[in-house]
C-alpha cells in the first residue's frame, strides 16, 4: 500500500517553455504533499508542501511564481516549472503521507528527469 | 541551525559489514529514518527509530542512540545490489524532515 505515482518519469523541453509534473496518491488521500529536487550527488532539497485546498508553502528561496503549485484533491498535486531555463534541469520527486500517519516514513514517486535545453 | 552529518562516501566489500554513521542537530525529535537511494531514482525506505536501541530488518539493521544525537545504519552480508546512496533523515519538533546529504556506499567483489 500507499503508492506514490509521478508523471512524467522524464522530460525535456526547450527554454522558456513550461513543464506540469503530476503527483498522485494511488491508494491513500494526501492532504499534504512535498516537492523535493536534487542535483547530481546532492541531497534532497524540499522546494515547497504541497496543501489540499489551500496555497503551498514555499521554502525560502524557493520562486512560488517559478514553481507553481496546485493540490486540488486529496490524491492530486501538481508542480508547474514555468519559463524553464536549463538550470532549472533537476531531478524533481514529490512524496506523500497518508492522512492522520504523519509518523509514517514518507513515500515518494520514481521521479521526473527534467532536461531544458 | 539544524543539521545532519554522515560521511560522504564508503568502499566495502561483497560479503562484508558495513556501518554508516549519521550524527544530527535537530530543534526537537519525532523520528529518524533511513532510506536508500539508487542513482536516477527516488529513495525506497529502509528503517525508522524513535526509541533508543536497535531496529533489525534482516539484513539492514538501524541503531539509535537520542542523547548522543547518533545513529548508525548497519548492512551485513553485503551485495553488488547494495551500491547506493544511504540518506538519513531525522523529523523534527515540527514534523519536518531535515535530511543529510547521504553517503555514498561503494561495493566492491
Amino acid at each position: 500500500g500507499a503508492v506514490v505515482s509521478q508523471h512524467p518519469s522524464r522530460v525535456i523541453c526547450k527554454s522558456g517553455t513550461s513543464v506540469k509534473i503530476e503527483c498522485r496518491s494511488l491508494d491513500f488521500q494526501a492532504t499534504t504533499m512535498f516537492w523535493y529536487r536534487q542535483f547530481p550527488k546532492k541531497s534532497l532539497m524540499l522546494m515547497a508542501t504541497s496543501n489540499e485546498g489551500s496555497k503551498a508553502t514555499y521554502e525560502q528561496g524557493v520562486e512560488k511564481d517559478k514553481f507553481l503549485i496546485n493540490h486540488a484533491s486529496l490524491t492530486l498535486s501538481t508542480l508547474t516549472v514555468t519559463s524553464a531555463h536549463p538550470e532549472d534541469s533537476s531531478f524533481y520527486i514529490c512524496s506523500a503521507n497518508p492522512v492522520g500517519r504523519d509518523h509514517s516514513p514518507l513515500h515518494f514517486g520514481n521521479g521526473t528527469r527534467l532536461t531544458v535545453t | 541551525g539544524q543539521n545532519i552529518d554522515q560521511p560522504t562516501e564508503m568502499t566495502a566489500t561483497e560479503g562484508a559489514i558495513v556501518q554508516i554513521n549519521c550524527t544530527y542537530q535537530t530543534s526537537g525529535f519525532n523520528g529518524l529514518f533511513w532510506y536508500q537511494q539508487h542513482a536516477g531514482e527516488a529513495p525506497t525506505f529502509l528503517s525508522y527509530n524513535v526509541l533508543d536501541g536497535l531496529e533489525e530488518k534482516g539484513r539492514f539493521s538501524s541503531f539509535l542512540s537520542r542523547s548522543k544525537g547518533y545513529s548508525y545504519l548497519l548492512l551485513k552480508e553485503l551485495q553488488m545490489k547494495d551500491s547506493a546512496s544511504y540518506l538519513c533523515a531525522v523529523r523534527d519538533s515540527n514534523y519536518q524532515l531535515i535530511w543529510g546529504a547521504g553517503t555514498k556506499l561503494i561495493i566492491k567483489p
